[in-house]
């Protein structure tokens, strides 16, 4: 298994343009997390699902982020319009079950920059 | 609300010496804690969780809940143990949010 798959590695884009970024949890995972990861802020929690089902999103900033998982093995997070400071690493994470027992596994990272 | 706090941002410790990271945090429950570790060049992986109490790579941590603390140590340091490391709380409510620390990176000097 590859683990965690998520695509592009790094994208640039100008301010305003719409960004999407992917990701293809580990087979038979219930659980996905996208995470941001700033110098400032570090490691933050924007959103996860349970079985394709947004669980809590408390941690998605504003409007412009949102976040979907169509089915099992692909979930993808959108900003429309970007802004320089949405420039971070965002990870995606997956977990069999719950994390008290689970280990959960990331993904390689894709690292936004907006112009 | 959960906070984890983590005082040093950078740490550097000779070789063979005792290594300790600091880690704090705010809770009202009863929380559950982790510690995880980037390497570099790979991918954040989880080190070890208190309910585990388990020692890894030479690691432990203990929760100690009158201090609100969660310290990771190793009585001695090597040099594969430079990393980034991030300590983690979970609420024991049925929700999967995991807040983490700012991060700690770690330097062993040879």
């Amino acid at each position: 298994d590859a683990g965690v798959i998520q695509s592009p590695r790094h994208e640039v884009t100008e301010m305003g343009q719409e960004v999407t970024l992917r990701c293809k949890p580990i087979s038979g995972h219930d659980y996905l997390f996208w995470y941001r990861q700033t110098m400032m802020r570090g490691l933050e929690l924007l959103i996860y699902f349970n079985n394709n089902v947004p669980i809590d999103d408390s941690g998605m900033p504003e409007d412009r982020f949102s976040a979907k998982m169509p089915n099992a093995s692909f979930s993808t997070l959108k900003i429309q319009p970007s802004e320089p400071r949405d420039s971070a690493v965002y990870f995606c994470a997956s977990s069999l079950w719950g994390l008290a027992r689970n280990e959960q596994f990331f993904g390689p990272g894709t690292r936004l920059t907006v112009l | 609300a959960q906070r984890v706090t983590q005082p040093e941002k950078l740490l550097s410790v000779f070789k063979g010496a005792p290594v300790e990271l600091k880690c704090n945090y705010s809770y009202s429950g009863s929380p559950e804690l982790f510690w995880y570790v980037q390497y570099s060049r790979q991918r954040l992986q989880l080190l070890l969780r208190h309910i585990s109490r388990e020692s890894i790579k030479g690691f432990t941590a203990d929760l100690n809940k009158g201090e609100t603390s969660f310290h990771l140590k190793k009585p001695f340091a090597q040099e594969e143990d430079s990393a980034m490391y991030y300590c983690a709380l979970k609420s024991n409510f049925g929700n999967e949010k995991l807040t983490f620390g700012t991060g700690t990176r770690l330097t062993i000097i040879p």
